[in-house]
């Protein structure tokens, strides 16, 4: 039973437009969401992360939005760039989970922006 | 500052043969150490974790098996590969805290024949 879904294997988008990625989770017990992105060939990177207590979260092009009463939480990338092509996954997390803090992961989805 | 390294970085083997795939982190101490596995449209799954040397977690039973020697050092072993084991294998550690991002390693292809 997959906790944390994004429904979307890919998506394309035009260069300077904004690129929206979803993820739903079913666990209620999740109150700390991360992005990663991931180049083929590579390790994923931290990106953006939101906490329960939040519902959006801003870095520069980044921008993450949660509904926890959807249990959605979408990432938003305006404008896009070229260099953002990549695999991106969403992953949620206990926050009281201690010691034993763990990630569970989507299955990502791959962002392809065109120049 | 911290750096994760992992090797090999490809690995080809024959159906049956042993497996080690080997993960060090350096510019910390007492880290968690993760051990995922990305298999094709599978997204990334959690293989096994460790808070500390010899404490070792299994998430999924599976042909895999991990040990932690060192504060800094993360093992996967196999004693016989199977087809279903190819995959990219990744290394994640952090400092604990739930509030701490995981970081990844440079990953390892391991494609099994």
């Amino acid at each position: 039973d997959q906790q944390v879904k994004q429904n979307s294997p890919s998506l394309s988008v035009q260069e300077g437009r904004i690129s929206i990625l979803n993820c739903d989770y079913t666990n209620s017990m999740f109150d700390y969401f991360l992005w990663y992105k991931k180049y083929p060939a590579e390790g994923p990177t931290f990106l953006i992360s939101i906490s329960s207590i939040k519902d959006k979260n801003e870095d520069g092009r980044f921008t993450v939005f949660l509904n926890k009463s959807a249990k959605h939480l979408s990432l938003h990338i305006v404008p896009s760039q070229p260099g953002d092509s990549a695999v991106y996954f969403c992953a949620a997390s206990v926050m009281g989970g201690g010691s034993n803090y763990k990630l569970t992961f989507g299955k990502g989805t791959l962002l392809t922006v065109n120049p | 500052s911290q750096t994760i390294h992992q090797w090999p970085a490809t690995l080809v083997q024959p159906v049956g043969s042993p497996l080690s795939l080997e993960c060090t982190v350096e510019g910390t101490s007492n880290p968690n150490l993760y051990w995922y596995r990305q298999a094709a449209g599978r997204g990334l799954q959690l293989l096994f974790y460790s808070v500390g040397i010899g404490q070792i977690s299994s998430e999924v039973p599976q042909n895999l098996s991990a040990s932690r020697p060192q504060d800094r050092q993360f093992i996967l072993s196999s004693k016989k590969l199977l087809l279903s084991d190819s995959g990219f294998y990744l290394c994640a550690w952090t400092t604990g805290g739930p509030l701490e991002t995981q970081y990844f390693g440079p990953g390892t292809r391991l494609l099994v024949l």
